[in-house]
């Protein structure tokens, strides 16, 4: 399997600007998350679906955030419009809750930076 | 309170020492726990999965106090490879938070020659 596949691998971008990140999962996992790590906060959950329907969107930042998960293999998570403050590495990782394991398996993520 | 709290080191150990790292946990729900590796730049790869026994794999052991929530990780023999920030982690395992996995800041290692 190909593991988790993320795309762009680095963005950048001015302020203002629409930012679109992508991701497709491990063939078969039925969760999706996606994550947010700075040196600051470390690694914060955004938002995770289960089955394609968001479980949990409590730590996405702002209304300026948003994911979709359309089906089973691809989600994207959309900043608009971006700010500096969005500058960060986004992880999207999968799992296999189905067979009985919590174990997640993160992307190479995304590195964004806002100017 | 945070889900999970590990210290943050950083450890700087020679190659060849011992090193232990250690982490609690708030939910006595819990019953998934794992310690996950970070390399400068890359994602959270897992290391190993923790289990109520203790576990080893090679150099690394993994023990697991429930009474005490508390998690700890033993790196024998440090490899200058072994330089990376280790993540505690743990699942939710209650209502909504199934599937979730609540991960610590990590602990930063550093084996010098």
């Amino acid at each position: 399997d190909a593991g988790v596949i993320q795309s762009p691998r680095h963005e950048v971008t001015e302020m203002g600007q629409e930012v679109t990140l992508r991701c497709k999962p491990i063939s078969g996992h039925d969760y999706l998350f996606w994550y947010r790590q700075t040196m600051m906060r470390g690694l914060e959950l955004l938002i995770y679906f289960n089955n394609n329907v968001p479980i949990d969107d409590s730590g996405m930042p702002e209304d300026r955030f948003s994911a979709k998960m359309p089906n089973a293999s691809f989600s994207t998570l959309k900043i608009q419009p971006s700010e500096p403050r969005d500058s960060a590495v986004y992880f999207c990782a999968s799992s296999n809750y189905r067979a009985s394991t919590d174990t997640q398996y993160f992307g190479p993520g995304t590195r964004l930076t806002v100017l | 309170r945070k889900e999970v709290e590990q210290d943050p080191g950083p450890f700087n150990v020679p190659e060849g020492a011992t090193v232990a790292f250690n982490c609690t946990y708030s939910n006595s729900a819990s019953q998934s726990f794992f310690w996950y590796r970070q390399d400068c730049r890359k994602e959270p790869k897992l290391l190993m999965s923790v289990y109520s026994s203790g576990n080893e794999d090679g150099r690394f052991t993994a023990q697991l106090n429930r009474a005490s929530q508390y998690i700890s990780l033993l790196i024998r023999d440090s490899k200058l490879s072994d330089s990376a920030t280790y993540l505690c982690v743990v699942n939710g395992n209650r209502g909504s938070t199934l599937g979730r996995l609540y991960f610590g800041r990590g602990t930063q290692l550093t084996v010098w020659p």
